[in-house]
């Protein structure tokens, strides 16, 4: 059994300060993780992932993550936030024995104050 | 990775009627899977399928609710049947192929 758990569901910070939303994973076996975004009424685009490579994966527009096997986390981080990082993001987990379904967070819905 | 084409992009029906959602994908791939996102919620894995047999559906899923036919390797649709006004939600498909790629959502509006 795979599970992920978003531990915000809301975060709010000021235009040019640090992001950081926070993920808690649940897997059996080595899992895949990945950071997704959604604009509002728009598609999922994905961020990152980290599938047993580096532990510290980055991503599009200056986002990154890293993959902490002992705290079971991977916490996405941006040293600057920019207005248009305002969206839902979504922590997923995908175990990587055959059967490649995705498990989705309930999602942190980030909110970039001017 | 692939690019999927997935239609109606948006629909508004009326309660006991059904609709199917297609997804085309311009490669061949073995699994596609469909999710549904329910209004402020997140993603939800609806059924797995893949081409020759029957979908696989998660837990709270029907086929006589969700049929899914799997026709080749390039395509799949999706039915919502005997909708009701909790159907409403955002559909979409998934594949693997060097990645995961979603479609762009089914927006359905139940009235």
């Amino acid at each position: 059994a795979q599970s992920v758990t978003q531990l915000d569901s809301h975060v709010s910070v000021s235009e040019g300060t640090p992001v950081l939303l926070r993920c808690n994973y649940s897997s059996s076996y080595s899992p895949s993780l990945f950071w997704y975004v959604q604009h509002p009424n728009k598609g999922l685009q994905l961020l990152l992932k980290y599938t047993s490579a580096a532990t510290l994966v980055k991503g599009i527009n200056g986002f990154e993550a890293e993959f902490k096997k002992s705290e079971t986390s991977f916490h996405l981080t941006k040293p600057s936030a920019h207005m248009s990082d305002a969206a839902e993001y979504f922590c997923v987990v995908s175990n990587n024995f055959g059967n490649e379904k995705l498990t989705f967070g309930t999602g942190t819905r980030l909110t970039i104050i001017p | 990775s692939a690019v999927i084409s997935q239609k109606p992009s948006r629909d508004i029906c009326q309660r006991g009627t059904s609709l199917t959602i297609q997804c085309q994908v311009d490669s061949q791939v073995t699994m596609m899977f469909w999710y549904r996102q329910q209004p402020g919620q997140s993603l939800t894995l609806i059924a797995t399928a893949n081409q020759g047999s029957e979908a696989t559906y998660e837990s709270g899923f029907v086929i006589d609710k969700f049929p899914i036919s799997r026709p080749n390797l390039t395509f799949s649709t999706l039915t919502v049947s005997n909708m009701s006004p909790e159907d409403s939600s955002i559909y979409l498909c998934s594949v693997v192929n060097y990645g995961y790629t979603f479609g762009s959502g089914t927006r359905l509006t139940v009235v």
